[in-house]
């Protein structure tokens, strides 16, 4: 059972155009964090975000956490051929673990 | 870097073997992730230990076992190994119960 939903699933874009990638839950998260992926290496830790409707900013990448906490956005300004890669969404469970929950994934190519 | 360090990098071995992966958290971080990632499946959680005790297993094959060491260091045994066992294994280390910091991983070719 894929209990969050990220889209869209690739994503092929010309530098400088805005893009957003979403990530959608039923369920409830504790906490919400970003992570971006190159290929054969380990997710690199963008954001964390905890409150509902918590919004937080890392140079042109924008993170908003859903008011009910169950979903959350990713919206990139003036995409550069530097961001391209795997983004992942992962929601960690109130429980006495945290353990994460990954979404599906949105591979991103921003063309020069 | 994430502090996480992961050994061997690359692992490839023959069907019906055991084979260890060793991971070593950032320093003072007590807790330590593995999860496993395929092609078809992504990102998979298996197994949480906090402090050298096991908090949370997920969906982990019986022939899979892991423990983590006084020093904190954990290590993740695969045995009876099969073609589908193939994939990408990264540890993960938390200070508590928040951020995960992934290792660099640990890829894994059953032939």
């Amino acid at each position: 059972t894929q209990l969050l939903e990220q889209s869209p699933q690739f994503l092929s874009i010309q530098e400088g155009e805005n893009l957003t990638v979403y990530c959608n839950s039923s369920s409830v998260f504790s906490s919400l964090q970003w992570y971006r992926q190159e290929p054969g290496e380990g997710p690199v830790l963008l954001v964390t975000v905890v409150t509902g409707g918590e919004v937080k900013k890392l140079k042109r990448l924008t993170f908003q956490f859903g008011d009910a906490r169950k979903d959350s956005s990713l919206h990139i300004t003036a995409a550069q051929p530097g961001d391209t890669g795997l983004y992942l969404c992962a929601g960690a469970r109130m429980d006495s673990s945290y353990k994460l929950i990954f979404g599906s994934g949105t591979r991103l190519l921003v063309r020069p | 870097d994430s502090g996480v360090t992961q050994t061997p990098k690359h692992l490839i071995t023959a069907t019906g073997q055991r084979v260890t992966l060793r991971c070593s958290p950032r320093s003072g971080d007590l807790s330590v992730y593995w999860y496993q990632q395929s092609l078809d499946q992504g990102l998979q959680f298996l197994i949480h230990y906090y402090n050298g005790e096991e908090r949370a297993k997920g969906n982990i094959l019986e022939r899979f076992s892991a423990q983590q060491f006084p020093d904190l260091h954990s290590e993740l045994n695969l045995s009876s190994l099969e073609l589908g066992d193939s994939a990408l294994y990264f540890c993960a280390s938390s200070p508590q119960l928040g951020e995960q910091y992934f290792g660099p991983g640990t890829r894994l070719t059953v032939t």
